[in-house]
Parts: structure tokens; sequence; C-alpha cells
């Protein structure tokens, strides 16, 4: 069983304000990730975290920003909130050395009108 | 980074064995096979890995070509719950990220 949350589930919300996503996992892993999902397509990758105070961008440019000031905890913000924003975003964790087995926290549908 | 290449959707019907490929042919070495599946609604979830032997777990199945360019995930009774995007991924073992692409969709018949 992961030991990974996310809050809000879902979020609706309106044009131009500011948002936190939170994600928190209570494995102890240095290793973090935000994936963004649209219904029935590909997860891309927008941010991960090596540790506490490393952040690095994803495979897909994203409006968002990240930080890692504690090793479980590792939100995800949108300073002015778009149409475009709306999406699923899953928050990942897992640990170094091992090779693969990533948790998923139940993800945050966001929805920006 | 090594590819895979999965079809895109497959078939098959309830308590029978199923397959699903994957191609990587230009693995390395160092490179572990993780599948990974993703039911509807739901965020991706582990379920095996391999490097050179085949693989059993509670879930599934790992069978890895003698020449590490193909493996194949087997389900050895499908049930309504296996359908889901299967995703095929090649993870070095000090890799820093997990890329998914588009896997393969998995439906089952009742």
């Amino acid at each position: 069983e992961a030991d990974i949350y996310q809050t809000p589930r879902y979020l609706v919300i309106g044009t131009g304000k500011k948002i936190t996503l939170e994600c928190s996992q209570t494995m102890g892993h240095d290793k973090m990730y935000w994936y963004q999902q649209d219904p029935g397509m590909e997860l891309h990758l927008i941010h991960y975290s090596y540790g506490v105070n490393s952040t690095e961008k994803g495979d897909l440019s994203s409006e968002s920003t990240v930080s890692r000031i504690r090793t479980e905890h590792f939100p995800l913000t949108l300073e002015s909130a778009r149409p475009s924003h709306t999406s699923q975003y899953l928050c990942a964790s897992r640990n170094s050395g091992r090779a693969g087995e990533q948790y998923f926290g139940p993800g945050t549908r966001l929805t920006v009108t | 980074d090594a590819k895979t290449t999965q079809p895109n959707s497959m078939e098959s019907n309830e308590e029978e064995p199923v397959h699903l490929p994957c191609n990587h042919s230009t693995i390395s070495g160092t490179d572990y096979i993780h599948w990974y599946r993703q039911l509807p609604s739901q965020g991706p979830e582990y379920v095996i890995h391999g490097l050179t032997s085949n693989v059993n777990n509670r879930m599934a199945s790992l069978a890895i070509a003698e020449d590490r360019k193909s493996s194949t995930l087997i389900l050895h009774r499908a049930t309504l719950r296996d359908a889901a995007v299967y995703y095929c991924i090649l993870l070095y073992s000090s890799a820093s990220k997990i890329i998914f692409g588009s896997g393969t969709r998995l439906s089952i018949r009742p």
C-alpha cells in the first residue's frame, strides 16, 4: 500500500487565482515527481526532485513551480491559473538505489473556469 | 534513452491468459524492463520488473527474450479489473525519472 497523498482531490477555480496542489509521502523517498495527464492522453513529467532543495523541470514545459523544503512534501503552485491548466495532476515518489517501484498518489483533478 | 514499442490496443476474454508484447531493440546492458499499468481514473501502479531472467509475482509474469530485445507481460487469467493501459518502460538502475509512453490499452471481454 502506497503512503502518498494528494490534496485536494478535485478543485474548480476561476481564472487568475493562485493555487497550490499538495503532495506528501511518508515512505522517506528521496525522489518525487509531478506528472500532468489529460483524459485519455499520455502522462507527461512536468517536475521532479532528487531530494531536499533540489528541483528540476520535466520533459513537458509547465507554468507551474515546485519546492522541496522537506523530504516528505512536494507542493506544486500555479501563480495565475488559466483554463489551459485544466488537467489531472499526479504526484509520485520512489527511493534511490532501487530500479523502479514508483508509487503514485490518487491525483488532483483541476478545472479552471 | 532507449525506447520501447507496444501495440496501441489489445482485447482479450475474461479468464483467459493475456500476453502483452514490448519491443526494445536498443536496450542497453544496464536497463531494467519495467511494467506499470493505469486503471481508469487512477494513477499508474507498478506491476513487475526484470533484468535478464523471467520474473513472477502475484500480479503477473515477465518473460524476457534471451537477447533482451523484447519482453512479454503475461496475465495468467484476465479479469475485468485488468482492463487498463499497460506501459513497458526501460530504466537503468540509477535513473532519475520514469517517462511513460502511450502504452497498450487492454480491453477485457466478459
